[in-house]
C-alpha cells in the first residue's frame, strides 16, 4: 500500500543532541512537508520541499534543518539550536507543485521528548 | 496572509446528537477548503475538500461540510454522532501559489453515551 513511514514514533532526546527523523513515501508525489503540532496551536509548517534537491523554510525554521536528495525522502534534524524540541512533528506529501492548493497525506507522526 | 479560526476549543455532545463544528477563514480570493481529522497520537485524514462548485460537499464517515463565502465560513456537520468520532478535527485553507495548507488550531470532540 502506498503512504507515508515516518520513524521513529517515539524518540528521546538529551538537551544539546542533535536528532533526525525518518519520512519516506512511496506515493510518487513531488511535495513534501514537515509540520511541528503543539497543544492547542494547530500545525505549523517548518520546511516544505516542492521537487528533489530544492527546499524552503515554513513559518518556525529556526533551529531545524531538512534535505531532500531523493523525491521519496524528506528527513528532518531537530538541532541543538532549537530551544523547545518537544512536540509531535508530522510529515506530509501532495502530489504537484502547485503546493499550496493541493490535499496532503500524513504520516503517522514523531513524538519527540527532550529530557 | 490567510488564516483559518477554529472558534470552539473544545465540543461534547451524546451519542446520536448532531454535530458542527465551526470553521471560519481569512483570504482575499476563493480558497480551496480542508477538513482532517486526527486521532490521539495518529496522523491526520482527510474527511472532505472543497475547491470549486457544490458548495455543500460530502465526505467519508458521513460527514458533509458547507461553503458559505458570505460568512467566509466551512463548517462542518454530522447528523448523528458515533463514539467512534471523538477526535481532533482540523479545517485547512490552500490557494493556488501558496506553499503550503494553513491549519486552524482545531476542535477537540468528545462524544458521550
Amino acid at each position: 500500500d502506498g503512504g507515508i513511514t515516518q520513524s521513529p514514533k517515539y524518540l528521546f532526546r538529551k538537551e544539546g543532541q542533535n536528532v533526525t527523523l525518518s519520512c519516506e513515501q512511496n506515493l510518487n508525489h513531488d511535495a513534501m512537508y514537515w509540520y511541528r503540532q503543539d497543544p492547542g496551536q494547530g500545525l505549523r509548517l517548518i520546511y516544505y520541499s516542492q521537487i528533489v534537491n530544492d527546499f524552503q523554510k515554513g513559518d518556525i525554521a529556526e533551529g531545524y534543518s531538512v534535505s531532500r536528495e531523493k523525491k521519496e525522502s524528506f528527513p528532518l534534524t531537530v538541532t541543538s539550536a532549537q530551544k523547545n524540541p518537544t512536540a509531535f512533528y508530522l510529515c506530509a506529501s501532495s502530489m504537484g507543485q502547485g503546493a499550496g492548493a493541493g490535499e496532503l497525506f500524513f504520516g503517522e507522526g514523531s513524538r519527540l521528548t527532550v529530557l | 496572509a490567510q488564516s483559518v479560526t477554529q472558534p470552539d476549543i473544545h465540543i461534547t455532545v451524546s451519542e446520536g446528537a448532531s454535530l458542527e463544528l465551526r470553521c471560519n477563514y481569512s483570504y482575499g480570493a476563493t480558497p480551496y477548503l480542508f477538513w482532517y481529522v486526527q486521532s490521539p497520537g495518529q496522523g491526520l485524514q482527510l474527511l472532505l475538500k472543497y475547491f470549486s462548485g457544490d458548495t455543500l460537499v460530502q465526505g467519508i464517515k458521513g460527514f458533509e461540510a458547507e461553503f458559505k463565502r458570505s460568512q467566509s465560513s466551512f463548517n462542518l456537520r454530522k447528523p448523528s454522532v458515533h463514539w467512534s468520532d471523538a477526535a481532533e478535527y482540523f479545517c485547512a485553507v490552500g490557494a493556488t501559489g501558496r506553499r503550503a495548507l494553513t491549519f486552524g488550531s482545531g476542535t477537540r470532540l468528545q462524544v458521550q453515551p
